[in-house]
């Protein structure tokens, strides 16, 4: 089955610095991949997707790239604010099936 | 916030007992999948239901089982409960199959 891996586990950066989260993924038939953001005690929130027919995908200071060869895919934040430390989890899926990183716990220091 | 909902909120189990969770989809949306989050990972995919069918099993034990409706709500029914079963149980609803899934807020489910 799909194993997904996602590193760092945790991330501190200053205000305004770029914030880069990486995700390996081992199912060559994965076509999907979400990225999710969730505040402590809230769900998870859909903030990027991309599919295995995307390169890079970009939505205001978010930025999604995938190496479909390499079976690697990243987050990308820039401008970082306070409001984006949270709990931030990348996903493949091949099927029905979604796989999910253990998590990156972002700090945005003010 | 999405249009997704579960019922309850929380939850205190026995070892032993049984229990049924439920959610209520997006509107539009037939395809519900339910995960299993333990406190500090990533949500683990249980299955999915797609028009009232299960569309795929992740690597949980038969006593998790599910149910679809007509109007695509589903439940969750995990029998013998173990205390390792204590975690945040989250169910995402989508358009179809194959489409970008919205999560719900989730039941907290405790079992002593």
């Amino acid at each position: 089955g799909e194993n997904v891996e996602q590193h760092p586990s945790t991330l501190s950066v200053q205000e305004g610095d770029s914030a880069v989260i990486k995700c390996t993924y081992s199912d060559s038939a994965s076509n999907y991949f979400p990225w999710y953001k969730q505040e402590l005690g809230k769900r998870p929130q859909l903030i990027i997707d991309i599919r295995s027919n995307v390169g890079e995908k970009k939505d205001q200071r978010i930025a999604v790239t995938l190496n479909k060869t390499a079976k690697h895919f990243s987050l990308h934040i820039t401008e970082t604010q306070p409001e984006d430390s949270a709990v931030y989890f990348c996903a493949a899926r091949a099927r029905s099936d979604m796989r999910f990183g253990a998590g990156t716990r972002l700090t945005v220091k003010p | 916030e999405t249009g997704v909902t579960q019922s309850p909120t929380h939850l205190i189990k026995t070892r032993g007992q049984q229990v049924t969770l439920r959610c209520s989809s997006q509107s539009g949306h037939n395809t519900v999948s339910w995960y299993q989050q333990a406190l500090g990972q990533g949500p683990q995919f249980i299955f999915q239901y797609y028009r009232e069918e299960e569309n795929g099993r992740g690597n949980f034990p038969p006593r998790f089982s599910g149910l679809q409706f007509p109007n695509y709500s589903s439940e969750l029914n995990v029998n013998a409960l173990e205390l390792d079963d204590s975690a945040l149980y989250l169910c995402a609803s989508s358009l179809a199959w194959g489409y970008e899934q919205y999560f719900g807020p989730g039941t907290r489910l405790t079992v002593t």
